[in-house]
């Protein structure tokens, strides 16, 4: 199958920094990725679409000033937690659709990136 | 916004038995899809069926799947210790390109 790739796999930063979380396509070119947000014991909350060479499409209740997200090429996007502060520590995970494969409708998901503000 | 909800929210089962866990949602869909997350890490698709199937199989999983009632189900038989897991069902919306909704997920504990 498809492999997306996100790095960091854990990042621990001080409160007020910046944090940038990157999302690989390794074989495979992504026009559209799409960003999770996972608290401890819950389910997946979409944050928003990354498009390639265009505006992020966020979630209703995402700060679009807190999550940058930036899709540059078609094989990268990447979100940008702002100013962190605790609350925004989570479990951030990236996926995207294998456009060789349009029918499976299925989606490949990086290991995620955990995130601890002190 | 939330599209499914697994019940039950926790399943602790001995290695010979078999797992059942449902989805509901809400709205049409296009597709269900049911993923499985290992503690931590990210999610691994399993299976796929479409608003016009009703049964699908692959390996020990079967899904089931009732537009009418907007329900779906995940059957793991001859459950292992290695399918100690969480897993999700995600609905696919009648939108070309849209992200998956995801449900809360059941935690599956697969005691030897």
């Amino acid at each position: 199958g498809a492999v997306v790739s996100q790095h960091p796999s854990r990042v621990i930063c001080k409160s007020g920094t910046s944090v940038k979380i990157e999302c690989r396509s390794l074989d495979f070119q992504a026009t559209t990725m799409f960003w999770y947000r996972q608290f401890p014991k819950k389910s997946l909350m979409l944050m928003a679409t990354s498009n390639e060479g265009s505006k992020a499409t966020y979630e209703q209740g995402v700060e679009k000033d807190k999550f940058l997200i930036n899709h540059a090429s078609l094989t990268l996007s990447t979100l940008t937690v702002t100013s962190a502060h605790p609350e925004d520590s989570s479990f951030y995970i990236c996926s995207a659709r294998d456009p060789r494969q349009p029918q499976t409708g299925e989606l490949f998901f990086g290991e995620g990136s955990r995130l601890t503000v002190l | 916004s939330q599209q499914g909800e697994e019940d039950p929210q926790a399943l602790s089962i001995q290695e010979g038995e078999n797992a059942t866990m449902n989805c509901s949602y809400k709205t049409s869909i296009n597709n269900l899809q049911w993923y499985r997350q290992n503690s931590g890490r990210g999610l691994v698709h399993l299976i796929l069926i479409r608003s016009n199937e009703r049964e699908k199989h692959s390996g020990r999983l079967r899904v089931t799947l009732d537009t009418s009632k907007k329900s779906s189900s995940l059957l793991i038989t001859a459950s292992r210790a290695a399918d100690t897991a969480s897993y999700f069902c995600a609905t696919d919306l009648n939108q070309a390109g849209t992200a998956l909704i995801f449900g809360k997920g059941t935690t599956l504990s697969v005691s030897s």
